[in-house]
């Protein structure tokens, strides 16, 4: 299994550009999730979803929105990309909801 | 609302030394704790998890040890390896509402010296 895959690794976008975070997974997990990173700082819950067509807001949406039409997929969308999107996004999925979750490698994006 | 903190951003230690890492939590409806490792440039891994009718939870050269009085959480890393270096996190699940998200505290960066 390959897991947890997110592309692209690295991007670099300017202001008020849209682009799709790609998250796939071959668990066939339920749960999936996209976190952010800030240097020095914790995840941060962006969204998540319980299972195909169910989303869910989390702690910090504003400027983002996902999609989930298939249990293997999760995009993550940004729209009009700010300076404040810059960081590394996390995507995780679980079988059974807010446990052990499986976490790809990053997706780290810049913002200028 | 529901905090996870830490109480050192940073600890340092000698190989083979034990290596303890703390949190602290203000939720006292979370009923579910656990501990990630992150090595650099790389995503969370988790360690060990712990339900918060228990008090400790070993795992291998890993104990989580939860205080639910004062709210405060501990990992306790045996015989520390130079592998052991990282970032690690405590998380929380709440309850209700909150069941399926887990919140992140900010990490203490664990150094190993050879």
């Amino acid at each position: 299994n390959a897991g947890v895959t997110q592309t692209p690794k690295f991007h670099i976008l300017k202001i008020g550009q849209s682009m799709t975070l790609q998250c796939t997974q071959d668990m066939n997990h339920n749960y999936m999730y996209w976190y952010r990173q800030d240097p020095g700082m914790g995840l941060k819950l962006i969204y998540y979803s319980v299972g195909a067509g169910i989303t869910d807001k989390g702690e910090v949406p504003n400027g983002y929105n996902v999609s989930r039409s298939t249990t293997e997929d999760f995009p993550l969308r940004l729209e009009l990309a700010a300076p404040s999107q810059t960081s590394v996004y996390f995507c995780a999925s679980s079988p059974q909801g807010a446990g052990e979750l499986f976490f790809g490698e990053g997706s780290r994006l810049t913002v200028l | 609302g529901e905090s996870v903190g830490l109480h050192l951003p940073t600890l340092s230690v000698q190989e083979g030394d034990n290596s303890i890492i703390n949190c602290a939590y203000s939720n006292s409806a979370s009923d579910y704790f656990i501990w990630y490792k992150q090595e650099s440039g790389k995503g969370p891994q988790f360690i060990i998890d712990i339900r918060s009718n228990m008090d400790k939870r070993q795992g291998q050269r890993v104990t989580v040890l939860l205080n639910k009085t004062v709210k405060h959480l501990s990992l306790q890393i045996a015989a520390t390896q130079p592998g052991d270096s990282a970032v690690y996190f405590c998380a929380e699940k709440g309850s209700g509402g909150s069941n399926y998200k887990l919140t992140f505290g900010k990490g203490t960066l664990l150094t190993v010296n050879p």
